[in-house]
């Protein structure tokens, strides 16, 4: 079965960029959406943007406009998160995941998800 | 932007008895509404979506009910694995998805 596998911890300094990579594993991202969604120390969970591989087009929460960007690689089935400028509020755990698709349509609750990767930002 | 409104923040149940969670849109998101429960140190797992049909796998006593505003989780007899984070998203109106702030299930 399928499992997204995702790229280990991080420690960043403040400033810097970070890239998370995500691969789907046992299957592919065909007819399938990825977003990403972080959840920081303590905190709930916030989404911040979504790709739909085989279109190649991403949305992203304003939140993150401008700092984010999400890309697919359709062929190797793996999905990237890079998140720019980082600061401490970003210290995170960030979430790739698998949006469902009902009767071939996408829908944008989350099905399927990695275990996370860690994102540390100290200096 | 949809804000989602969970309540209470922390409920308190014992084995075997059964518990109602609440959720709460700012405006209407039909039946686009997912519940998910998070364990210490996991990811979070999809329990519901459609605000009432259940994700592959999930036990019969986890179910959800409402559309619009308002929508309910009932786990009708708490298991001991059942004490968690719980989640609800809408996917109605985005971007932004989002969550709401989570009820956590404590054994009393």
């Amino acid at each position: 079965q399928v499992q997204l596998v995702q790229s280990g911890a991080e420690v960043k300094k403040p400033g810097s960029s970070v890239k998370v990579s995500c691969k789907a594993s046992g299957g592919t991202f065909s007819n399938y959406a990825i977003s990403w969604v972080r959840q920081t120390p303590g905190q709930g969970l916030e989404w911040m943007g979504g790709i739909i591989p085989i279109f190649d087009t991403a949305n992203y929460a304003q939140k993150f406009q401008g700092r984010v960007t999400i890309t697919a690689d359709e062929s190797t089935s793996a999905a990237y998160m890079e998140l720019s400028s980082l600061r401490s509020e970003d210290t995170a755990v960030y979430y790739c995941v698998r949006v469902g698709n009902t009767s071939g349509y996408y829908s944008w609750y989350f099905d399927l998800w990695g275990r996370g990767t860690l994102v540390t930002v100290s200096s | 932007e949809i804000v989602m409104t969970q309540s209470p923040a922390t409920l308190s149940v014992s084995p075997g008895e059964r518990a109602t969670l609440s959720c709460r849109a700012s405006q209407s998101v039909s039946s686009n509404l997912a519940w998910y429960q998070q364990k210490p140190g996991q990811a979070p797992r999809l329990l519901i979506y459609g605000a009432s049909t259940r994700a592959t796998g999930i036990p019969a006593r986890f179910s959800g009910s409402g559309s619009g505003t308002e929508f309910t989780l009932t786990i009708s007899s708490l298991q001991s694995e059942d004490f968690a984070v719980y989640y609800c998203q809408q996917y109605k109106k985005w971007p932004p998805l989002t969550f709401g702030g989570g009820t956590k299930v404590e054994i009393k």
